[in-house]
This record gives structure tokens, C-alpha cells and sequence, in this order.
């Protein structure tokens, strides 16, 4: 599958805890966006990434909330001291950077905050 | 700030009839206009996406219409399919970033 790829695809968590989840873009793919989905919601924006660069941060992104793209290809979104409401499906997308190049999904990660 | 709505929320169709989803958005400068479908437990996938330059285009038994002016755009779909059924959510972004403002979606149910 040479997808975009995000693991893991379920992570359940106690509240309080760290989690980092993993997102591999389409390789060739300059962009990198981070959503946050809840359920009966449209994804909301969180940030995006052109290369390593992390060039737009949304209000929603609080300070528990980091993320990277060291390489300029794959990324990483923490969470730290996880709270019940950060119970959500996080998904990336990839695109090129030509004009209004079709953004690709993965398939989430599904986080429980308990 | 940027936004964008969606109606309906929910729009249960008979096989064979079409379906209409219509969206608004807030900021002029938006120039790509996606749709995505979402099957339960899915990814969102691209179905049509029209840009600013053209009013309509067509795919099969999809269709997408923009009014700039208005700062409209909808989806249509004509003889609509039991596999039809699903999750759509249209979206909203400029070409310089690229990120994507979504509607709050509409859940399609097409009645065999």
C-alpha cells in the first residue's frame, strides 16, 4: 500500500498519560496536515507541515499538543497529559504542492482517553 | 474566520432519485473546493473537487456547481445507489497552504 499510513490505528489510554502517533505520507508528498475528528463532525484542522517546516498552527493545537516532521517525511503528533476530551480519530493527510493537489487520508488513529 | 457550512445534516433518498448537498463558505480567497465521501470507520475519500476558474463539472453521476459570487457550491448525484450510502463532507482551501476547511457533513441514506 503506498498510501499515507498512520499507527497505530487504536490506542486507548489512561487520562493523564503521553501518546504519539506516527503518520508516513505518500513519499513523494512536500505537505503534511494533522485533523481531529469527532463523531458526527467534519475533521477539523490542527497544523500543517510543508517539508520539516511546521508553518501553521491551528487555536485548536493547545500546548499539550506538539508536533514534528523532522526529515520532511514522516511526522509525529504528542499529546501530553492526555484528558478526556482529546477522545477523538486523529488523521493525517498528504498532498504535493502544486496548486490544489488532492489531499490524501490515512485511515486515522482512534484515541480513547479513559 | 474561515468557515463552512453544510446542509443537509441528514437526506434519505429512494433508489434511483437524486440527492442534493449544498455548502457556503466564508473566506473569498478560497479557490479548491474537494468533496469527500466517508464510509463508517473509513478514511475520507475524494470523489470531485472543482477550482475556481470553472462553474461546474461532472463526473459520471456526479456533478459539482460554484457560484463565487454567492460563495456557494453543491454536489449532486443522480441515480442514486444503495452503495451510495455513506457520509459527505464538502471542503473549503486556498492554494497557498492547501488546508482544508470542512463542512460538518451530510449523512446520505439510499433506500433500496
Amino acid at each position: 500500500d503506498t498510501g499515507v499510513s498512520q499507527n497505530p490505528r487504536h490506542k486507548i489510554t489512561k487520562r493523564g498519560q503521553n501518546v504519539t502517533f506516527r503518520c508516513d505520507p505518500i513519499s513523494e508528498h512536500n505537505r503534511l496536515y494533522w485533523y481531529r475528528q469527532t463523531l458526527g463532525q467534519g475533521p477539523e484542522f490542527l497544523t500543517y507541515f510543508q517539508n520539516e517546516a511546521q508553518l501553521e498552527k491551528s487555536r485548536l493545537l493547545s500546548d499539550r499538543f506538539s508536533a514534528e516532521r523532522p526529515k520532511g517525511s514522516f511526522s509525529t503528533l504528542e499529546i501530553q497529559r492526555t484528558e478526556q476530551g482529546d477522545s477523538a480519530m486523529y488523521l493525517c493527510a498528504s498532498s504535493g504542492d502544486r496548486l490544489n493537489t488532492e489531499a490524501f487520508f490515512g485511515q486515522g488513529t482512534r484515541l480513547t482517553v479513559v | 474566520g474561515e468557515n463552512v457550512e453544510q446542509h443537509p445534516s441528514t437526506l434519505s433518498v429512494q433508489e434511483g432519485d437524486s440527492a442534493v448537498i449544498k455548502c457556503t463558505y466564508s473566506d473569498s480567497a478560497s479557490n479548491y473546493f474537494p468533496w469527500y465521501k466517508q464510509e463508517l470507520g473509513k478514511r475520507p475519500q475524494l470523489i470531485i473537487d472543482i477550482r475556481s476558474n470553472v462553474g461546474e463539472k461532472k463526473d459520471q453521476r456526479i456533478a459539482v456547481t460554484l457560484n463565487k459570487t454567492a460563495k456557494h457550491f453543491s454536489l449532486h448525484i443522480t441515480e442514486t445507489q444503495p452503495e451510495d450510502s455513506a457520509v459527505y463532507f464538502c471542503a473549503a482551501s486556498k492554494s497557498n497552504t492547501g488546508k482544508l476547511i470542512f463542512g460538518q457533513g451530510t449523512t446520505l441514506q439510499v433506500k433500496p
